[in-house]
């Protein structure tokens, strides 16, 4: 079973503080996205990375940024926090290779920004 | 710009009938097709995919139709059941720069009545 860990399922941060969440696969995926999921507006991409230490902006790349040191981890980190930071974090990652493109998702991180 | 549009955001279907998602989208590159479900402070969870050579994929209970010439898919869940109440995402991908990047709709709220 392909498993995508997030660091942290909860998260309470103040205004202005740096946040980095976490991402790790056991499946040797090329490819990892950073999406986050807000109500009514789906599932947005932040930054994707189809290797290490490549990255590739999203939809909606600001005020994030992101690292990619090895190939079954990929960070996301927040500058400075603001409060319309807050909301659900989803990772995920796929084998880009082969036809196969269906993406797993980790759990979740719920940030909320204060 | 909505290239994958969702245009339900919630659905209640009766327990043992046919509970029919759609999606439709506008981007004629999109070349393969995925459907999620979505518990909730969970990751959302691969159900079913389609490439666009086909009109039909069948899983079990789980059945994708693709009108290409409409842009429109649909997911049909036959018989309904309880624990199918989630939310479901359904996604565009085609490749850009050598990778894949997905299009997710705004997700569908599917409530199974017991």
């Amino acid at each position: 079973d392909v498993k995508v860990t997030q660091s942290s399922r909860y998260l309470v941060k103040r205004t202005g503080e740096k946040v980095f969440l976490e991402c790790v696969q056991d499946m040797d995926h090329e490819n990892m996205f950073w999406y986050r999921q807000d109500p009514g507006l789906g599932l947005r991409l932040i930054y994707f990375s189809y290797d290490v230490k490549m990255k590739e902006k999203g939809d909606i790349p600001e005020g994030y940024s992101v690292s990619r040191e090895k190939k079954e981890r990929f960070s996301l980190i927040l500058e400075s926090a603001s409060t319309n930071q807050t909301s659900m974090y989803l990772c995920a990652s796929s084998g880009g290779g082969g036809g196969v493109r269906e993406q797993y998702f980790g759990p979740g991180t719920r940030l909320t920004v204060t | 710009d909505q290239q994958v549009k969702q245009n339900s955001p919630s659905l209640s279907v009766q327990e043992g009938r046919i509970s029919i998602l759609n999606c439709d989208y506008t981007n004629s590159m999109f070349d393969y097709f995925l459907w999620y479900k979505k518990y909730p402070a969970e990751g959302p969870t691969f159900l079913i995919s389609i490439s666009s050579i086909k009109d039909k994929n069948e899983d079990g209970r789980f059945t994708v139709f693709l009108n290409k010439s409409a842009k429109h898919l649909s997911l049909h869940i036959v018989p309904s059941q309880p624990g199918d109440s989630a939310v479901y995402f359904c996604a565009a991908t085609h490749t850009t720069s050598g990778t894949y990047k997905y299009i997710f709709g705004t997700g569908t709220r599917l409530k199974v009545l017991a």
